[in-house]
């Protein structure tokens, strides 16, 4: 398996830009989970989803932040409007059931927004 | 907001000698987990250590649980230069069985 896959790796945008991250998870597990890593504040979760549905999107810091997963194999997280402070490490992760499992993280996609 | 904090921040050791990293935390857990992360890489599952559970081996690494005192050790043994990474306990709540709240990570560098 190719592990948990990340487009892009890498995003320097503008601020006011909207920026799209992409995540693959691994086959066959069904909950994914979208983090964000930072210097000032570690890893923080920002939303869960289960069997494709968000269960918890409590971590979400505001309405510019938006996510989803159209299918099993497949989710987006959605920055519009940008903002320097949102430049960070955000992690793919997902884990079989969700429920007390390890997770697998992807690669990160690390975004700069100047 | 982090659960737990890591002891030490930051460690530096030479080739061969041992590694312990210690983990404390808030609230009652359901089970703990250490994952490493490489410089400018995604978080490694290392090991998971349930709430029942005092002790668990994996290879190289030993995980004590002490539940009383709300803390656990990551011991690395025989270490190697690459084992450099940071490591971090994350812990899961009896109350919320998905949600992995991470500390702030041990910095670890193994000097060849």
């Amino acid at each position: 398996d190719a592990g948990v896959i990340q487009s892009p790796r890498h995003e320097v945008t503008e601020m006011g830009q909207e920026v799209t991250l992409r995540c693959k998870p691994i086959s066959g597990h069904n909950s994914l989970f979208w983090y964000r890593q930072t210097m000032m504040r570690g890893l923080e979760l920002l939303i869960y989803f289960n069997n494709n549905v968000p269960i918890d999107d409590s971590g979400m810091p505001e309405d510019r932040f938006s996510a989803k997963m159209p299918n099993a194999s497949f989710s987006t997280l959605k920055i519009q409007p940008s903002e320097p402070r949102d430049s960070a490490v955000y992690f793919c992760a997902s884990s079989p059931t969700g429920s007390w499992d390890e997770q697998y993280f992807g690669p990160g996609t690390r975004l700069t927004v100047t | 907001s982090q659960q737990g904090e890591e002891d030490p921040q930051a460690l530096s050791i030479q080739e061969g000698e041992n590694a312990t990293m210690n983990c404390s935390y808030k609230t009652s857990i359901n089970n703990l987990q250490w994952y490493r992360q490489n410089s400018g890489r995604g978080l490694v599952h290392l090991i998971l250590i349930r709430s029942n559970e005092r002790e668990k081996h994996s290879g190289r690494l030993r995980v004590t649980l002490d539940t009383s005192k709300k803390s656990s050790s990551l011991l690395i043994t025989a270490s190697r230069a690459a084992d450099t990474a940071s490591y971090f306990c994350a812990t899961t709540g009896r109350d919320s069985s998905y949600k992995l709240i991470f500390g702030s990570g041990t910095r670890l560098l193994v000097r060849p």
